[in-house]
């Protein structure tokens, strides 16, 4: 295992349409992160997990966001009802916490997302 | 609320010089430092980081500079070169807690022949 992964690396739909991405985490992390980044800006957090538990969503993520890590190893984040707002790059990322220390985050190549 | 402030946002540097980028940060209970290198279509990497209980760390051509009481820290690349063209991100968040990166807006660094 020699990083985070994201799958796919690009998806294209119509307004409207739900879709759903996959990261994989570097495999003994066990936080893992996702975030949004448009054009220009930086990443901006949308939300994380320690294990299989999401502990905080961002004001970013409306209801039509949900994101997953059933067995506290990949994850999912799947937005129903796309918008043209929801076109960006989405970045997912992980990192070691032990004892409430969290170690640098390390991110995947991200999953471009153009909403037409 | 912008809690991390970078620039320049562009910056133009001749091969061979010195790539200065600068960081300031509002929040005090930030303990780690981290610059990002991004290039077009990828995601973020981690170049080096600092912490605010030293002063400088160098790994090779690339130097962290950070200064606790002014809030500020940056980056120098030395000897810059074409390779390096690309977007540099600064970044910060607390080690003990729940913490979430926050990045500055980028620098999109071109170096020139």
């Amino acid at each position: 295992d020699t990083g985070v992964s994201q799958d796919p690396r690009h998806k294209i739909t119509k307004r409207g349409q739900n879709v759903t991405f996959r990261c994989d985490p570097i495999s003994e992390h066990n936080r893992l992160y996702w975030y949004r980044q448009t054009l220009g800006q930086g990443p901006e957090f949308l939300t994380y997990f320690q294990n299989e538990a999401q502990l905080e969503k961002s004001r970013l993520l409306s209801d039509r966001f949900s994101a997953e890590r059933p067995k506290g190893s990949f994850s999912t984040l799947e937005i129903q009802r796309t918008e043209q707002g929801d076109s960006a790059m989405y970045l997912c990322a992980s990192s070691s916490s032990t004892s409430g220390f969290t170690d640098t985050q390390y991110f995947g190549p991200g999953t471009r997302l153009t909403v037409l | 609320q912008q809690q991390v402030k970078q620039s320049p946002q562009s910056l133009i540097v001749q091969k061979g010089g010195i790539s200065i980028i600068n960081c300031a940060y509002e929040n005090t209970a930030f303990d780690y430092f981290p610059w990002y290198q991004q290039f077009p279509g990828k995601g973020p990497a981690l170049l080096i980081a600092i912490r605010p209980d030293v002063s400088e760390k160098k790994e090779g051509r690339f130097t962290i500079s950070f200064n606790k009481s002014a809030k500020q820290f940056s980056l120098h690349i030395m000897d810059s070169q074409p390779g390096d063209s690309a977007t540099y991100f600064c970044a910060a968040y607390t080690t003990f807690g729940n913490e979430k990166l926050t990045f500055g807006t980028g620098t999109r660094l071109t170096i020139i022949p």
